[in-house]
């Protein structure tokens, strides 16, 4: 189970910041990649970027001068901060997971519910 | 950036087989995932590694891909099947969705 949460509303050139908790009775979570993937209307499903416990996040480029994914491993939860937003970063972000990285081919299998944003003055 | 297409809505009679396309260049060369979405839902993975289903997902869900196009295929389509369904694939830099097509069962 992913449980996400955010702020809900920000205004233009605020810094954003969403957390997600993995609820899980094991440690599993430190064997897996976790993902930040949003969807707003205007662009549709977008990756943010990814992280491994104990590794350097991996950045969507076009999004990575704004973005820092963060974890507490303790507390297993995955984070998101995205810098300097606009109405563009409006959207519903998700968490999900993966079990691998890049051409692997196996997908995001588990998605949280996701938690609206909206960037507005 | 790289692009994938899919047509933005697709209608099918219930009990009949449901095709959508996901076109992309040399798709074929890259694996793909699919997910269902209904309304207010998250997404949920119904293929991935171009043909393969997940756990608990029903076997009327079928996968290709080959040369620029992949497919979805559900057979015996039902009227819970009604969603919108996103490709995606990694481009070797970024994990990328594909537009999104609406399936309507009439």
């Amino acid at each position: 189970h992913l449980q996400e949460s955010g702020p809900g509303l920000l205004k233009p050139s605020e810094t954003l910041s969403v957390t997600c908790i993995v609820s899980d009775d094991s440690s599993s979570h430190i064997n897996y990649y976790w993902a930040w993937i949003r969807q707003s209307p205007g662009k549709g499903l977008e990756w943010i970027g990814s992280l491994y416990f104990g590794e350097s996040p991996r950045y969507n480029p076009s999004l990575k001068s704004r973005v820092t994914l963060s974890e507490v491993t303790s507390k297993k939860q995955i984070s998101l901060r995205m810098t300097s937003v606009t109405a563009s970063d409006t959207g519903v972000y998700y968490c999900a997971r993966h079990p691998s990285f890049g051409a692997t081919g196996e997908g995001f299998d588990y998605w949280g519910q996701g938690t609206h944003v909206s960037v507005s003055s | 950036s790289y692009d994938l297409t899919q047509p933005p809505s697709v209608s099918v009679s219930p009990g009949q087989t449901a095709t959508i396309t996901c076109s992309g260049d040399t798709l074929g060369s890259k694996y793909v995932s699919w997910y269902q979405q209904k309304p207010g839902q998250s997404p949920v993975l119904v293929i991935f590694l171009d043909t393969k289903r997940p756990s608990g997902i029903p076997e009327r869900f079928s996968g290709s891909n080959s040369a620029i196009t992949a497919t979805l295929t559900i057979s015996g389509t039902q009227a819970l099947d009604e969603a919108d369904y996103f490709c995606q694939a990694w481009d070797g830099r970024t994990y990328v969705f594909g537009t999104g097509t609406k399936l309507t069962v009439l």
